[in-house]
C-alpha cells in the first residue's frame, strides 16, 4: 500500500542534542513538507520541497534544518538551536502543490518529540 | 496578514447536526481544505473548496463563500467516531502552494 511513514512516533532530545525525525513515502510525490503542531495551534510550516535537492523554509524555521537527497525522503533536524522543541511533527507530501490545483496534503502519522 | 479563525472546541449530541464555521483573510485565494484529525493521529482529507457553494459527499459538506472570507464544515447524523479535531486550512495565491491552517476546532460527540 502507498503512503507516507514517520519515524519514530516517540522521541526524547536531551538538552545540547540534535535529533533526527524520519519521512519516507512511496506515493512517488514530488512535494514534501513539515508542521509542527502545537496544543490550541494550528499546524505551522517549518521547511518544504517541491523537488530533490531543493528546499524552502517555511514560517518556522529557525532551529531546523532538512535534506532532499531522495524523492521519497525528507528527513527534519531538530536542532540544539531549536529551545522549545516539544511539539507533534507532522510530515505531508502532495503530487504538486496544493495551490496549483485542488491537490490534497496526504500526511504521515507523526512524530512526538519531548525535552528530557 | 493572514489570519484563519475557527471556534476553539464544540460539543455535539449522537445523531444530530453540527456546522464548524471557518472565516479567512488572506493575501489572494486558491482554494479551502478541510481536514480532520483525531488526537495522535495524521489529518485526514474531508474537503475542498474553490469556488462559491455547497460540496456535499456523504454526511459531510462543505460550504464556501469567497466574498465574505467564509467557509463552513457540516457534519450530519453525527456518530461518536466523528469526535476529532476539525482543520480548516487556506492557499493564497502567492504562497508557492502552502496551506495556512487555522487553530482546528475540537469536536466532541456525546451519547
Amino acid at each position: 500500500d502507498g503512503g507516507i511513514t514517520q519515524s519514530p512516533k516517540y522521541l526524547f532530545r536531551k538538552e545540547g542534542q540534535n535529533v533526527t525525525l524520519s519521512c519516507e513515502q512511496n506515493l512517488n510525490h514530488d512535494a514534501m513538507y513539515w508542521y509542527r503542531q502545537d496544543p490550541g495551534q494550528g499546524l505551522r510550516l517549518i521547511y518544504y520541497s517541491q523537488i530533490v535537492n531543493d528546499f524552502q523554509k517555511g514560517d518556522i524555521a529557525e532551529g531546523y534544518s532538512v535534506s532532499r537527497e531522495k524523492k521519497e525522503s525528507f528527513p527534519l533536524t531538530v536542532t540544539s538551536a531549536q529551545k522549545n522543541p516539544t511539539a507533534f511533527y507532522l510530515c505531508a507530501s502532495s503530487n504538486r502543490p496544493p495551490g496549483r490545483t485542488n491537490e490534497k496534503l496526504f500526511f504521515g502519522s507523526g512524530t512526538q518529540l519531548s525535552v528530557l | 496578514g493572514q489570519n484563519i479563525d475557527q471556534p476553539t472546541e464544540m460539543t455535539a449530541t449522537e445523531g444530530a447536526i453540527v456546522q464548524i464555521n471557518c472565516t479567512y483573510q488572506t493575501s489572494g485565494f486558491n482554494g479551502l481544505f478541510w481536514y480532520q484529525q483525531h488526537a495522535g493521529e495524521a489529518p485526514t482529507f474531508l474537503s475542498y473548496n474553490v469556488l462559491d457553494g455547497l460540496e456535499e459527499k456523504g454526511r459531510f459538506s462543505s460550504f464556501l463563500s469567497r466574498s465574505k472570507g467564509y467557509s463552513y464544515l457540516l457534519l450530519k447524523e453525527l456518530q461518536m467516531k466523528d469526535s476529532a479535531s476539525y482543520l480548516c486550512a487556506v492557499v493564497g495565491y502567492n504562497q508557492g502552494g502552502k496551506l495556512i491552517f487555522g487553530q482546528g476546532t475540537e469536536l466532541s460527540v456525546k451519547p
